[in-house]
């Protein structure tokens, strides 16, 4: 069974930059995985961020940007703001199964 | 202006079945991929099935939790997909919510528009 991992939880104080991260069980993660980011706040609809990787929607703010680091998805938030509070979601594509893992989310609290 | 709006949870016993609907607007169902995601209470998301779109063969495809017991589908003459479900467990309790990817985009599972969800409860 594939799992994907990401941080449980993150702090980051107003202002700073904080990157979270998501993991393959089954190796490396590249762009074929077409990693998206998710944020989700409580009582809300998941709402899309990053697609493929890297690209923003355009509702998407520009201090998230997405990229792969170190064999893993990245998500990196610059200039945090009180409302980036929230968890945060990636998903990765299976190409070989077609089939899409979520991680278990990152809760980002911003203090 | 593109919607996705979910309808049909509700409570179920276990062993029992329940179709949920999501009713587009704004676009073709059944010219875009779509996905089902569901959310147990206070977990985690979790990706459920997918469909792709007629130009690209209407596969589908599921997650193993679910294969067997769930089926996708669409009514492009009512522009709503649907997700059958089956053999229902207390485990299968979560929102659902339906999910589309972006158009032209090349990841299958690129979503940019969600629904707001329904809430399936399997409980005797």
């Amino acid at each position: 069974q594939t799992v994907v991992t990401q941080e449980p939880s993150l702090t980051v104080s107003p202002g700073g930059t904080v990157t979270l991260t998501c993991a393959s069980s089954t190796g490396a993660v590249t762009s074929g995985y077409y990693p998206n980011w998710f944020q989700q706040k409580p009582g809300q609809a998941p709402r899309a961020l990053i697609f493929s990787t890297n690209n923003k929607h355009f509702w998407t703010p520009a201090r998230f940007s997405g990229s792969l680091l170190g064999g893993k998805a990245a998500l990196t938030l610059s200039d945090v703001q009180p409302e980036d509070e929230a968890d945060y979601y990636c998903l990765l594509y299976y190409s070989d199964s077609h089939l899409g893992v979520f991680g278990g989310g990152t809760k980002l609290t911003v203090l | 202006e593109v919607q996705l709006v979910e309808s049909g949870g509700g409570l179920i016993q276990p062993g029992g079945s329940l179709r949920v609907s999501c009713a587009a607007s704004g676009f073709t169902v059944s010219r875009n991929y779509m996905s089902w995601v569901r959310q147990a209470p206070g977990k985690g998301l979790e990706w459920v099935s997918v469909i792709y779109s007629d130009g690209s063969g209407g596969s589908t495809y599921y997650a193993d939790s679910v294969k067997g017991r769930f089926t996708i589908s669409r009514d492009s003459s009512k522009n709503t997909l649907y997700l059958q479900m089956n053999s229902l467990r207390a485990d299968d309790t979560a929102v659902y919510y339906c999910a589309r990817r972006r158009v032209n985009s090349y990841g299958p599972l690129d979503f940019d528009f969600w629904g707001q969800g329904t809430l399936v409860t399997v409980s005797s």
